[in-house]
């Protein structure tokens, strides 16, 4: 079964640039790799999704190595309304009864200062 | 306007009683998902379904059952057998059961069982 590993929380400033690590194993070959992030009270909702190398949006960065066993979300120059917990989501490379499962990573939780 | 919508954001029952979350896309997905979190803590997967008539146990299914009879909608019911109901329900849709495909959240139904 699939596995992820994030960091519980991490602490950055306003204008620094953050790099979040989910590790994950034995997730599906033919799937992206999704973030998600979730204010408090809310849904999640989508940032970024990619397959491998390095993939950039208007508000952030992946980067996923050739083994696809990791994948980085950079935020560049965060500001306050950053702070937020965030989820890397992947696919279950069990497929088991025809149906695919997904696994979200258990969060890490940004904290931005001034 | 298309999304999905969770009633009622809040709701209070007393211990021993069914409850039933309601969950409504008009995204046309044929994928759906629950998701418990409790505070300070991830998503956990209650229930799936693929597509109409259809849907898998996910992680913490006990104590919970749903029903898909229509494709936009797929309500949760918290059963008595619930051993500790009270947290935040999240239900999520998406095109298809993969990470590639975005999932769509909502609100949240924030339940108190007391």
């Amino acid at each position: 079964l699939a596995k992820t590993t994030q960091p519980i929380s991490m602490d950055s400033y306003e204008g620094q640039e953050v790099n979040i690590t989910c590790s994950h194993n034995n997730i599906a070959t033919n799937d992206y790799i999704t973030w998600y992030q979730q204010f408090p009270s809310q849904g999640p909702r989508f940032i970024i999704q990619g397959y491998k190398t390095k993939v950039t949006n208007e508000v952030a960065s992946l980067f996923i190595p050739a083994d696809r066993k990791s994948s980085t979300l950079s935020l560049p120059r965060v500001s306050l309304s950053d702070t937020a917990v965030y989820y890397c989501l992947v696919g279950d490379s069990m497929f088991s009864g025809g149906y695919n499962k997904l696994i979200f990573g258990a969060g890490t939780r940004l904290a931005v200062h001034p | 306007d298309g999304g999905i919508t969770q009633s009622p954001k809040y709701l209070f029952r007393k211990e021993g009683q069914n409850v039933t979350l309601s969950c409504e896309q008009n995204l046309n997905h044929d994928a759906m998902y629950w998701y418990r979190q409790d505070p300070g803590q991830g998503l956990r997967l209650i229930y799936y379904s693929q597509i109409v008539n259809d849907f898998q146990k996910g992680d913490i299914a006990e104590g919970y059952s749903v029903s898909r009879e229509k494709k936009e909608s797929f309500p949760l019911t918290v059963t008595s057998a619930q051993k500790n109901p009270t947290a935040f329900y999240l239900c999520a849709s998406s095109i298809g059961d993969r990470a590639t495909y975005e999932q769509y959240f909502g609100p949240g139904t924030r339940l108190t069982v007391t």
